[in-house]
């Protein structure tokens, strides 16, 4: 069973803080990771993927990994109230073509 | 920019009747993808579909559903006989590879309520 765990939130921060996002997956052979961005009864929309350690930008969102501790994070600088959303983690596995989930990060931005 | 589209957006169907969702993934993808979520759950994968065949599925797809491409822009989920527990939003994803560089793309979703 391939697990993917986050902290389940919520996360409330101010207006133009910085939101840190963690996520920490089982599968070691574990290739690609994603971020997702769902609002309330919305679909997941793809906001960035990241499969080499390290660091990766992408306008406000920096997405981390670290394959050796198995652990995945999504910062959001500037947080603006339209980030407001739960933010789902998801893994693609060595050998398959599914993703796995996380159950999401609940995320308020306080105005 | 190119999206994936579902059909109908919320479906209501007698526990026990036959169900099918449809979806018209992105034109140049070639790899589809079911997956649903309960309400308050996970987001869970059902079933990927690649060169007109299932390429994996999960305990969820039991003999109950199937898939098929049934032209070339369509993918369609059906579900035979309903149980009041298939009452999820179901999402269709396409994906130009399965590769690590090449992301699922969401549609809209369809609410299935079974009554």
């Amino acid at each position: 069973q391939k697990e993917v765990e986050q902290n389940s939130g919520p996360l409330s921060v101010p207006e133009g803080a910085i939101a840190s996002l963690n996520c920490t997956y089982s599968d070691r052979g574990s290739q690609s990771f994603f971020w997702y961005r769902q609002y309330s009864g919305k679909s997941p929309e793809l906001i960035m993927f990241i499969y080499s350690n390290g660091d990766k930008e992408d306008g406000r969102f920096t997405a981390q990994l670290n394959k050796a501790s198995q652990y995945v994070s999504l910062l959001i600088r500037d947080s603006q109230p339209s980030d407001s959303a739960t933010y789902l983690c998801a893994v693609l596995g060595s050998n398959d073509y599914k993703l796995s989930f996380g159950a999401g990060t609940t995320v308020t931005v306080r105005a | 920019e190119p999206e994936v589209t579902q059909t109908p957006s919320h479906q209501v169907t007698q526990m026990g009747q036959e169900v099918i969702l449809r979806c018209v993934p992105i034109s140049n993808h070639l790899y589809f993808y079911w997956y649903r979520q309960i309400l308050g759950q996970k987001v869970e994968f059902l079933v990927s579909f690649y060169n007109n065949e299932i390429s994996e599925k999960s305990e969820i797809f039991d003999d109950q559903f199937s898939v098929e491409r049934p032209d070339g822009s369509n993918f369609t989920l059906k579900i035979r006989s309903t149980k009041l527990e298939d009452s999820a939003m179901y999402f269709c994803a396409s994906s130009e590879g399965a590769v690590i560089n090449q992301p699922q793309h969401f549609g809209d979703g369809t609410r299935l309520s079974i009554l």
